[in-house]
């Protein structure tokens, strides 16, 4: 009985490298959120999706960061040209379905993002 | 946008005693009001929610209290052990506009033998 699978736990990456973060969501959740976590701070939402598509991107940077749910395989998160403000770890979360249907989110153990 | 905050921020208790955290929060909208557990080098779990028709819940050892007319809820751990220790956040949100949580800032909760 898999949790949400995030990998790899740790990445570091040099400024203007790419970083690609990958979420596995729990069996049976179609729900994925993403989240960004500052030290000492909250977790930040980033983005919404669902398969194949983006409900929320409203906390997403428009510029460098894209994310994607495809209909195989693990939802993304990508940073282009990474610079050192995005060292953070981004936690994603599933859920069986969306808030209108008062699913609670469940989390995995993040991905640690340095940038040297 | 919604605006989250947590008292206090660090609290420490002896063990057996209980803990209480509060959250208050400012969108009118908020209908569902989940405390999360994170301990370190983990991700957020989530250890108890309630929704906006419910006063208080109420699982073991912990329970969730709501006053959406003061709009705050708050966490109550009773009998408190060492494995209780971690950073707790309150995570409000609005269930109509996609579920998405804002996290308040934390408490690092520290129980001592």
């Amino acid at each position: 009985n898999a949790g949400v699978m995030q990998n790899p736990r740790h990445l570091v990456r040099r400024r203007g490298q790419e970083a690609r973060l990958r979420c596995s969501p729990m069996k049976g959740h179609s729900h994925v959120y993403w989240y960004r976590q500052l030290p000492e701070e909250g977790l930040k939402f980033m983005v919404y999706l669902q398969k194949e598509n983006i409900i929320d991107e409203s906390g997403m940077p428009k510029e460098r960061f894209s994310a994607e749910f495809p209909k195989e395989g693990p939802s993304i998160l990508r940073i282009q040209q990474v610079v050192r403000g995005d060292s953070a770890a981004y936690f994603c979360a599933s859920s069986p379905s969306g808030g209108g249907n008062n699913q609670p989110q469940h989390f995995g153990d993040g991905t640690r993002l340095s940038i040297l | 946008g919604e605006n989250v905050e947590q008292h206090p921020s660090t609290l420490s208790v002896q063990e057996g005693d209980s803990a209480v955290i509060k959250c208050t929060y400012s969108d009118s909208a908020s209908n569902y009001f989940p405390w999360y557990k994170q301990e370190l080098g983990k991700g957020p779990q989530l250890i108890i929610d309630i929704r906006s028709n419910v006063g208080e819940k109420k699982d073991q050892r912990i329970a969730v209290t709501l006053n959406k007319t003061a709009k705050h809820f708050s966490l109550h751990i009773t009998e408190t052990q060492p494995e209780d220790s971690a950073v707790y956040f309150c995570a409000p949100a609005f269930t109509g506009g996609g579920n998405k949580l804002t996290f308040g800032t934390g408490t690092q909760l520290k129980v001592e033998l």
